[in-house]
């Protein structure tokens, strides 16, 4: 049963420019939500993804930006990157309102 | 962005010692996960809590989800030099999809 799927794994990008990354969600389960990790935070929500919809949003710009598909896979956008958009981004999948969050391995984003 | 207050912020203590930590809030929450993450890594899911009063273990792991519903438990028995790493709270408040994070404790355990 495979897990939770990020991909890739480790990214570096240039002020200004646009990233996606990618998703692929446990086994089963039908609603990805994306966080933001700062070094030596916690998580940080960005939006959750149901039913291909962002059925919930948290405190970040608009350069963020996301979309899931008919197979329930994610992708997260963020356009004119800045520096301090540089963190580890975690996708979370659950099913429906059972609501328990399993997170994949993430992929840490640098912005140069 | 919005975090819940998390104790101790890190400790560090012999193999074999017990560990207790704890979330709280000021807000009323319908579901508490507890998360363990390593350096580099995802967090991983330790124990899952939905009802107030709900007392949960996983192996030498103890959770409870505080009767105010605005807290939680974590206890470690005998700690073992791989229960290192950053433990995470997450509260979900009513009526909404966005777990709220708390701020880790980082554990650290001397052989």
């Amino acid at each position: 049963d495979a897990g939770v799927t990020q991909s890739p794994t480790h990214l570096i990008k240039t002020r200004g420019q646009q990233v996606t990354l990618r998703c692929s969600p446990k086994s089963g389960h039908d609603t990805v939500s994306w966080y933001q990790q700062a070094l030596g935070q916690g998580p940080q929500f960005i939006f959750q993804y149901y039913e291909e919809e962002e059925r919930q949003r948290g405190n970040f710009p608009d350069r963020f930006s996301g979309h899931q598909f008919p197979n329930y896979s994610s992708e997260l956008n963020v356009n004119a990157l800045l520096l301090g958009d540089s963190a580890l981004y975690l996708c979370a999948s659950s099913l429906g309102r059972l609501k328990t969050a399993f997170f994949g391995q993430g992929t840490r984003l640098t912005v140069v | 962005g919005q975090q819940l207050n998390q104790s101790p912020q890190s400790m560090f203590i012999q193999e074999g010692e017990d560990v207790s930590m704890n979330c709280t809030s000021s807000s009323i929450f319908n579901t508490w996960l507890w998360y363990k993450q390593e350096p580099g890594e995802g967090p991983v899911l330790l124990i899952a809590l939905y009802k107030a009063g709900e007392l949960t273990s996983n192996g030498r792991l103890t959770a409870q989800f505080g009767i105010t519903r605005k807290d939680s438990f974590l206890n470690i028995s005998a700690s073992i030099p791989s229960d290192v790493g950053i433990y995470f709270c997450a509260g979900l408040p009513s009526g909404t999809y966005k777990y709220i994070f708390g701020t880790g404790t980082r554990l650290k355990v001397l052989a």
